[in-house]
């Protein structure tokens, strides 16, 4: 059971270069979710996507876009990479909308990014 | 505004020993509240919700936790810590219409052999 499958595990970039985080899950869960894990800080929801063809905001979306090209897969891209954003992203999926009691969220193992 | 507080970033405890993290809440209408674990280099996983009921909640790996409305507390407990329990512990609580999770800033378990 592959669940929810994140690439890459790890990246460094230079300030200023831009990339694209995917995220895939194969439980046909209806929304996924991407957060940034930072430390003593929890988790920051980045963006998410209730349903295939929506999008929000989250806590923290400046300097990153999403897209969700079908019900399996989200990405998160990065325009224009700045130290700010070295950090452990994490993508998440969940059957219903967000932590809705019967809905927990399914993580990825992450990906490493550090900005330099 | 809801919030999440995690008292204690760290807490070692021996082999063995009662585990308790603590997790207290702010919110202006009952939440629903979970625990979620983060094992090294992982991503997270359900530990256990609480959501309407009974307040004493059983979850994975014999841990529990239980809801205390007047103290806003979910402090989450084991009676005997086992070496693979040693990993990363979240407190989430969720309330309102959009049910966007609100979190705490983590405790990270070390188990003492």
């Amino acid at each position: 059971n592959a669940g929810v499958t994140q690439t890459p595990k790890f990246q460094v970039l230079k300030t200023g270069q831009s990339m694209t985080l995917q995220c895939a899950q194969d439980m046909n869960h209806n929304s996924m979710y991407w957060y940034r894990q930072d430390p003593g800080m929890g988790l920051r929801l980045i963006y998410y996507s209730a349903s295939e063809g929506t999008t929000d905001k989250g806590e923290v979306p400046n300097g990153y876009n999403v897209s969700r090209l079908n019900k399996r897969e989200f990405s998160l891209r990065l325009e224009s990479a700045a130290p700010s954003q070295t950090s452990v992203y994490f993508c998440a999926s969940s059957e219903l909308q967000s932590s809705s009691y019967n809905s927990p969220l399914h993580f990825g193992n992450g990906t490493r990014l550090t900005v330099t | 505004a809801q919030s999440v507080t995690q008292l204690g970033s760290h807490v070692s405890v021996s082999e063995g020993a009662l585990v308790l993290l603590r997790c207290n809440y702010s919110s202006s209408v009952p939440p629903y509240l979970f625990w979620y674990v983060q094992y090294p280099n992982q991503g997270l996983q359900l530990l256990l919700k609480y959501t309407t009921g009974a307040t004493l909640v059983k979850g994975i790996n014999g841990f529990e936790a239980e809801f205390k409305k007047s103290e806003t507390s979910f402090h989450l407990t084991k009676p005997s810590a086992h070496m693979s329990d040693a990993a990363e512990y979240f407190c989430a609580v969720s309330e309102g219409s959009n049910y966007q999770l609100i979190w705490g800033a983590g405790t990270k378990l070390i188990i003492k052999p």
